[in-house]
């Protein structure tokens, strides 16, 4: 079974500061796509990153990379220069092409202290 | 641009009620639709997906349901809720390639009582 796996329930930063949300996967598939999500207080999930599994290159987005290891099936969120704005939960997705679904891990909070 | 539109935000049941969720994508065509239900501080679960009208398919056994009566238009029922389907039910579409990343609706929060 395909799984999506995110070890951190609860992690805090200091605003400026750098923190880094782990993802870990398990598939068998090698045409695959992984996505991190925010989800503020508000509850609106919205799409933070995503990267392809072909792609060598992590992808960034202004303050957000991900350091993905397709060998060690880890897809890590890297949040530079932290700020309150960033509190809300995060997860991680993962979908395979041929497939319709989105498996998401459990999330992480993330609270930015001032 | 392709926007999508959940309701109620808000919901009070009784335990026994019946249960009517719905939600409509604006803006594109032929859209996987989903419904999600989040528990309380937890993740996502899966509950129903469709790649097209009139074709459903369950990830959870349930006192759930869901149709697809129009290409953007996905409807989550029951007939009798129970306290445990509390929770944030969100829908979510997508286009057919998974290698674009869902967008989601606003959510309804569901209290059983």
């Amino acid at each position: 079974a395909q799984t999506v796996t995110q070890s951190q329930p609860e992690m805090s930063v200091q605003e400026a500061e750098t923190v880094t949300l782990s993802c870990t996967y398990d598939t068998s598939e090698n045409n695959y796509y992984l996505f991190w999500y925010k989800q503020p207080p508000s509850r609106q999930m919205i799409l933070v990153i995503r990267q392809e599994a072909y792609k060598q290159q992590n992808a960034t987005e202004n303050r957000f990379s991900v350091n993905f290891q397709k060998a060690a099936k880890s897809f890590s969120l890297k949040i530079s220069d932290s700020q309150l704005g960033d509190t809300a939960m995060y997860f991680c997705a993962f979908a395979t092409s041929g497939t319709y679904k989105y498996i998401f891990g459990t999330g992480t909070r993330l609270k930015v202290l001032a | 641009s392709q926007t999508i539109h959940q309701w109620p935000a808000t919901l009070v049941q009784p335990v026994g009620s019946p249960l009517s969720l719905e939600c409509t994508v604006e803006g594109t065509s032929n859209p996987n639709l989903y419904w999600y239900r989040q528990a309380a501080g937890r993740g996502l679960q899966l509950l129903f997906y469709s790649v097209g009208i009139g074709q459903i398919s369950s990830e959870v056994p349930q006192n759930l349901s869901a149709s697809r009566p129009q290409d953007r238009q996905f409807i989550l029922s029951s007939k009798k809720l129970l306290l445990s389907d509390s929770g944030f039910y969100l829908c979510a579409w997508s286009v057919l390639q998974v290698h674009q990343p869902q967008h989601f609706g606003d959510g309804t929060r569901l209290s059983i009582l």
